[in-house]
């Protein structure tokens, strides 16, 4: 397995601001993956990042308002662009090891 | 029709009884199945991880796949207080690489 840990563990931020969430894992891992949660739903990936290369994103996610950095095994960031209050949700990062996927404790973000 | 469907309940159950958390899924391709539990305001916790058709056990959990059904599922024996929380199905395989598809979640309470 492995620790995972995100900051902020949660914000409250203004409409039209952005927030950079990161997570840190204590082991390197190659594969890394976005999701949001949003109130009383499932989780829904946003994007994965691989270490060496862009991140890929799923429909409905784009890049300008979901950028993602990964400059190393065991970091990474995700930044909430322009924020509105349809972002408010909790976002979490996971990783894979051996085929099964981790989660850190999420952020949990309200957008007033 | 969304790919992996699970009953959101709630679940309420006396201590001590068998529960059984259920989802059914669409796409043949899934190889790999796992459950999770969320407490309030936590991240997902990985339980159980299954690869193809079968069961597995692992103390008062046990999980299995019928991939000629499109059908998992998850026994918890002598359920505790402890595990009310929410359990999320999750799927992955095919080409959908190492992106999970959950299910929407079964939050489950526990009486003493």
């Amino acid at each position: 397995s492995a620790v995972i840990s995100q900051k902020p563990s949660r914000d409250i931020c203004q409409r039209g601001t952005s927030l950079t969430i990161q997570c840190q894992v204590d082991s390197q891992v190659t594969m890394m993956f976005w999701y949001r949660q949003q109130p009383g739903q499932s989780l829904t990936l946003i994007a994965t990042a691989n270490q060496g290369s862009e991140a890929t994103y799923e429909s409905g996610f784009v890049i300008d308002k979901f950028p993602i950095s990964r400059p190393n095994l065991t970091f990474s960031t995700l930044t909430v662009s322009n924020m509105s209050p349809e972002d408010s949700s909790i976002y979490l990062c996971s990783v894979e090891i051996l085929y099964e996927q981790y989660f850190g404790p999420g952020t949990r973000l309200t957008v007033t | 029709q969304k790919e992996v469907e699970q009953d959101p309940g709630p679940l309420s159950v006396p201590e001590g009884a068998i529960v059984s958390l259920n989802c059914t899924y669409s796409n043949s391709a899934f190889q790999y199945f796992m459950w999770y539990r969320q407490y309030s305001r936590k991240g997902p916790e990985l339980l159980m991880y299954t690869y193809s058709s079968g069961n597995k056990e692992d103390g008062r959990f046990t999980a299995q796949v019928d991939k000629s059904s499109k059908y998992i599922s998850l026994f918890i024996r002598d359920s505790q207080p402890s595990d009310s929380a929410t359990y999320l199905c999750a799927m992955s395989g095919g080409n959908q690489g190492g992106k999970l598809i959950f299910g929407q979640g079964t939050e489950l309470s526990v009486k003493p």
